[in-house]
């Protein structure tokens, strides 16, 4: 079965650091960008950040600029998003979700279940 | 920064017929936005309806189908059911900034 698992959600104080990681069971990541898109409680979705298929590119929201960092390990079929500097407002479900980018075309096909972060004191 | 938005809530009867749009800030979108269109239920991730405007997913119902309508984005339910009410939310690819944004979503009230 091809799915994506989250891992690494929790409660975090603000000014924190957290780690999210995203494995990819039934196929293989290095064909994908990968991105990071979040959900605060009781609103609409987020794209946070994405990160090319060989991990040399990476692209990121105005909001979470220069706190997050999105990496993958291939050969662990796994991305991570570091998060740093947690506010607030940084509190979501995070899902991991795989965009396939073809010519001419953007297939935005598998989600996460997604984990849960909590910055609060 | 683009701002994408929807519809904030629209009823339709079973057996009817729903049109949502996807509109953007800084102008007409195209088939070079690639939008996207997915279906989230309460407490669920979100599910994929449509990829690149038009495309269905081998899952999609068949009385869903996306479009480019008047500058904007737009997905059609024909034929609703009442396990279409979902909130519905569209993504486009910005290529100036190379970011993505989504739509501000749909309530999709089946009564």
């Amino acid at each position: 079965e091809v799915r994506l698992v989250e891992s690494g959600g929790g409660l975090v104080q603000p000014g924190g650091s957290l780690r999210l990681s995203c494995e990819a069971f039934g196929f293989t990541l290095s064909g994908y960008w990968m991105h990071w898109v979040r959900q605060a409680p009781g609103e609409g979705l987020a794209w946070v950040s994405r990160v090319r298929s060989d991990g040399k590119i990476t692209t990121y929201a105005d909001s979470v600029k220069g706190r997050f960092t999105i990496s993958r390990d291939n050969v662990k079929n796994t991305v991570y998003l570091q998060m740093s500097s947690l506010i607030v407002e940084d509190t979501a479900v995070y899902y991991c979700v795989r965009i396939d980018v073809g010519t001419d075309m953007v297939t935005v096909d598998l989600w996460g279940q997604g984990t849960l972060v909590t910055v609060s004191s | 920064q683009t701002v994408v938005t929807q519809e904030p809530s629209l009823t339709v009867s079973p057996g009817g017929t729903v049109t949502l749009t996807c509109a953007s800030s800084t102008g007409a979108v195209t088939s070079g936005y690639y939008a996207n269109w997915f279906q989230q239920k309460p407490g669920q991730a979100p599910r994929a309806l449509i990829y690149s405007t038009n495309y269905k997913h081998s899952w999609t119902p068949a009385r869903f189908s996306g479009s480019l309508l008047g500058g904007r984005a737009a997905l059609t339910l024909s034929g609703v059911q009442p396990e279409d009410e979902a909130e519905y939310y569209c993504l486009l690819y910005i290529s100036a900034t190379q970011h993505y944004v989504f739509g501000t979503g749909t309530k999709v009230t089946v009564l």
